[in-house]
């Protein structure tokens, strides 16, 4: 089945600053690349998505980039704010069937510090 | 706003005693899925409906069933809670399993067992 790794496991920035967390898979038959913002007490909220057509999205100070040769994909976060302090989760999906299919295969997550 | 709502938000048992959790959505999506968080860790797959199809983990244990007797709603039914199972429990919808389509998240009911 789909390993997803993630790293770091925490991150400390300075607001302003830059963050990139990044992510890598295993299963060459996944397509659809997740990134989630869980918040202390919360569910998981989606914050950008990109699929295994496309190499770059950006929505905002949140982008994110595929290498599928590579298999690893990237958030970057702009401009951090004190609000961008949450856990982050990558996730990997595949549509190609097997036991993957549709379902969601998450990293370890990465406990984001933005200090003011 | 069409969401994922998940009751209650807290819930406290005893050892042994039987609890549901309920899920509810008003995006009509036709998948939902129940994961297990336990704390500093990602959400783990339960099992998850397609439609009325269930289709459950491998490795979920006997204890934890599901029901969905409609689109909205789905139930997490767990028959002799142990202290292992306190966790957060969170439901997700999404449109199809083929796509995939993005997964939606509600806010968690966190279990605390006693």
């Amino acid at each position: 089945g789909e390993n997803v790794e993630q790293h770091p496991s925490t991150l400390s920035v300075q607001e302003g600053d830059s963050a990139v967390i990044k992510c890598t898979y295993s299963d060459s038959a996944s397509n659809y690349f997740p990134w989630y913002k869980q918040e202390l007490g919360k569910g998981p909220q989606l914050i950008i998505d990109i699929r295994s057509n496309v190499g770059e999205k950006k929505d905002q100070r949140i982008a994110v980039t595929l290498n599928k040769t590579a298999k690893h994909f990237s958030l970057h976060i702009t401009e951090t704010q004190p609000e961008d302090s949450a856990v982050y989760f990558c996730a990997a999906a595949s549509s190609a069937g097997g036991t993957s299919y549709g379902k969601l295969t998450f990293g370890q997550g990465t406990i984001l510090t933005v200090h003011p | 706003d069409a969401m994922v709502i998940q009751n209650p938000r807290y819930q406290v048992t005893q050892f042994g005693k039987p609890v549901t959790l309920s899920c509810s959505q008003t995006l009509n999506h036709n998948v939902m899925y129940w994961y297990q968080q336990k704390s500093s860790q990602a959400p783990k797959l339960l099992f998850h409906y397609y439609d009325k199809d269930f289709n459950n983990e491998a490795d979920t244990p006997d204890n934890f069933q599901s029901r969905r007797p409609n689109t909205s709603f789905c139930f997490l039914d767990i028959r002799s809670p142990g202290l292992g199972d306190a966790a957060m429990y969170l439901c997700a919808t999404s449109r199809d399993l083929a796509g995939p389509t993005t997964q939606y998240f509600g806010p968690g009911t966190r279990l605390t067992v006693l």
